[in-house]
């Protein structure tokens, strides 16, 4: 059982161009969460979906799109990087109630923006 | 408006002197408060739920309580691989059952042998 997958793990862009990070997982959750996690500030949200074909904002959605296609992907782009999109990135899935096991992380994608 | 914060940022203790990390949150509608350990290098992993004020989740080392204004982490006699940050996060009030958390900075713990 991987639980949730996170790719690429590593990756340098440079500034204007754009990537997509994947995040798949296996446990059939509804739901999926794209959190970045920079020094001093703590985990953000910034785009969450609450089942196959929606999606929403969070709190920092600016410079991102997301999609959800199928139910066990959910896709973070970045159409023109910055470099204030310098970041960890986790993607996050759970049940439908969250608290009987809070959620379950993927081990994150290291982005440097150049 | 929710806000968790988390005291102190760091914490160093020795293996074996026990010490507690404080979580104090916003009390607008309490859905959930939740306890994630996070490796370096690594995503957090869930450690405990806790919904009212007097409940209690121990494992091994690790004990959370709840009051109505804070929530603490007592680790008893830990040890050098409890050393990691510990978060805390709330379940978004009138988050209309999306299950959005809102994160503090969190206590990074060091163990020294």
């Amino acid at each position: 059982n991987a639980g949730v997958t996170q790719t690429p793990k590593f990756r340098v862009l440079k500034t204007g161009q754009s990537m997509t990070l994947l995040c798949a997982q296996d446990m059939n959750h509804e739901y999926m969460y794209w959190y970045r996690q920079d020094p001093g500030m703590g985990l953000r949200l910034i785009h969450y979906s609450v089942g196959e074909g929606t999606t929403a904002k969070g709190e920092v959605p600016d410079g991102y799109n997301v999609s959800r296609l199928k139910k066990q992907n959910f896709l973070l782009g970045l159409e023109s990087a910055a470099p204030s999109q310098t970041s960890v990135y986790f993607c996050a899935s759970s049940y439908l109630v969250v608290g009987a096991s809070g959620y379950t992380f993927g081990s994150g994608t290291r982005l440097t923006v150049v | 408006e929710d806000q968790v914060t988390q005291s102190p940022e760091a914490l160093r203790l020795q293996e074996g002197e026990s010490s507690s990390l404080n979580c104090s949150y916003t009390v607008s509608g309490l859905r959930g408060l939740f306890w994630y350990r996070q490796d370096p290098g690594k995503g957090p992993e869930f450690l405990f739920t806790l919904y009212s004020a007097g409940e209690e989740k121990e494992k091994e080392r690790l004990k959370a309580t709840l009051t109505k204004k804070e929530s603490f982490l007592h680790i008893t006699a830990p040890k050098p691989e409890d050393s990691a940050t510990y978060l805390c996060p709330k379940e978004v009030s009138g988050s209309s059952n999306t299950g959005k958390l809102i994160f503090g900075q969190g206590t990074t713990l060091q163990v020294k042998p």
